[in-house]
């Protein structure tokens, strides 16, 4: 089976540069995924890392190591409009199942002024 | 500007009503999955599809709930009967899964559905 942690909740203030983690045991691994979901929303992909490394986006990044079976999002010159939950998923690679993604609980981030 | 489309948005029933939601994924894509999503329990995958065929469906209480695409531009998620615990945003998502390729999902709106 998967699964993913990540913290509950983040908070910084506008301008600032705030980073998510997400750690994750799977039976396999393919890739992590990134979503945003704004409260009301739907979730909204941000990013996807198969291979170790930084992934850059504008002014969001994701990185993955598969040796820490660890990633993270790097959110920079936070906006208002950052504030919102972000999840991080995996994808499973196995069989029928490939391409179900499982999703971790979300993180919160509250982005002040 | 291709989106997943879902109706209906909002649907308040009673317990033991039958609840249909409907799901148009964006033209092209090959997988199709069905999320509940809860303050209590997150974003759980209820049912997924590839290529019309159900792949899995280990989320989903297979005594009330039932996820069908009759065909490649609709998918449909039916309770019956609903009861209050029913009540969440249930999510469409399509993708396109190609071999070694992004994993990529595009979410509906959802549907808003309480069940009194």
């Amino acid at each position: 089976g998967q699964s993913l942690e990540q913290p509950s909740e983040v908070t910084a203030v506008e301008g600032a540069i705030v980073q998510i983690n997400c750690t994750y045991q799977t039976s396999g691994f393919y890739g992590l995924s990134w979503y945003q979901q704004h409260d009301g929303g739907a979730p909204t992909f941000l990013s996807y890392n198969a291979l170790d490394g930084l992934e850059e986006t504008g002014r969001f990044s994701s990185f993955l190591s598969r040796s820490d079976s660890y990633g993270y999002l790097l959110l920079q010159e936070l906006q208002m409009k950052d504030s919102a939950s972000y999840f991080c998923a995996v994808r499973d690679p196995t069989g029928t199942n490939a391409g179900k993604s499982t999703f971790g609980d979300g993180t919160t981030l509250t982005v002040k002024p | 500007d291709a989106r997943v489309t879902q109706t209906p948005r909002h649907k308040v029933t009673e317990m033991g009503q039958e609840v249909t939601m409907r799901c148009q994924p964006i033209l092209g894509h090959n997988t199709v999955f069905w999320y509940r999503q809860t303050m209590m329990q997150g974003l759980e995958l209820l049912a997924y599809f590839r290529n019309r065929a159900p792949l899995d469906d280990s989320g989903m209480p297979k005594d009330r709930f039932s996820a069908e695409m009759p065909d490649a531009t609709l998918a449909t998620l039916k309770i019956q009967p609903s009861e209050p615990r029913d009540s969440a945003v249930y999510f469409c998502a399509s993708g396109l899964r190609l071999a070694g390729g992004t994993d990529t999902q595009y979410f509906g709106p959802g549907t808003r559905l309480t069940v009194l």
